[in-house]
């Protein structure tokens, strides 16, 4: 059954603590992005990646890092930098370049307490 | 940088009106220009596209135009439906970048 997989589905931090949010797909998919949620504010770029070892940063990387070690996975890691961190988080793969249709995982929503 | 704007950022319409969310955007190097539509607590799901060499694309009651002179782009969802009210997001994306708007929300009111 092919797709692309968030987990966990939600997510609690504690002020202070660095957070990873996982992603994988098998799809074969190059490319693989990160967004974030806001209400009114839709999706915004985070990071891209278009190839493994190789990423970029998208609108609002800062207080965010990834890594692309295996086609398959873009973990995203939420770091203590980043001044307001709850929102909803989607990930999402294409199979090569950005003309073509998105998948997207289900969500993580973290939330900072 | 790039970016792209999408408008209104809510929309009420009677059943069986039509519906159209207009966005613009600013890279000249955009060549596709998709449409999302996310229910809540879902994720989002393609519901049509179009690419830069296209003026109309068409899918039963769902449009899409292109005008890349003016760098703009419209959906249109004709004989609307109770299951259209969601949130709908537009696209636009080059080479690398895959960006979208902020989302419009849509309720078709029975």
């Amino acid at each position: 059954d092919g797709g692309i997989t968030q987990s966990p589905k939600y997510l609690f931090r504690k002020e202070g603590q660095n957070v990873t949010l996982s992603c994988e797909q098998n799809l074969n998919h190059d490319a693989m992005y990160w967004y974030r949620q806001d209400p009114g504010q839709g999706l915004r770029l985070i990071y891209y990646s278009q190839i493994v070892n190789d990423f970029q940063k998208g609108d609002i990387a800062e207080g965010y890092s990834v890594s692309r070690e295996k086609k398959e996975s873009f973990p995203l890691t939420v770091t203590s930098a980043q001044k307001n961190p709850t929102a909803f988080y989607l990930c999402a793969s294409t199979i090569q370049g950005a003309d073509t249709e998105a998948f997207f995982g289900q969500g993580t929503r973290l939330t900072v307490v | 940088g790039e970016n792209v704007e999408q408008h209104p950022s809510t929309l009420s319409v009677q059943e069986g009106d039509s519906a159209v969310i207009k966005c613009t955007y600013s890279d000249s190097a955009s060549n596709y220009f998709p449409w999302y539509k996310q229910e809540l607590g879902k994720r989002p799901q393609l519901i049509i596209d179009i690419r830069s060499n296209v003026g109309e694309k068409k899918d039963q009651r769902i449009a899409v135009t292109l005008n890349k002179t003016a760098k703009h782009f419209s959906l249109h969802i004709t004989e609307t439906q109770p299951e259209d009210s969601a949130v709908y997001f537009c696209g636009s994306s080059g080479t690398y970048k895959y960006i979208f708007g902020t989302g419009t929300r849509l309720k078709v009111l029975a």
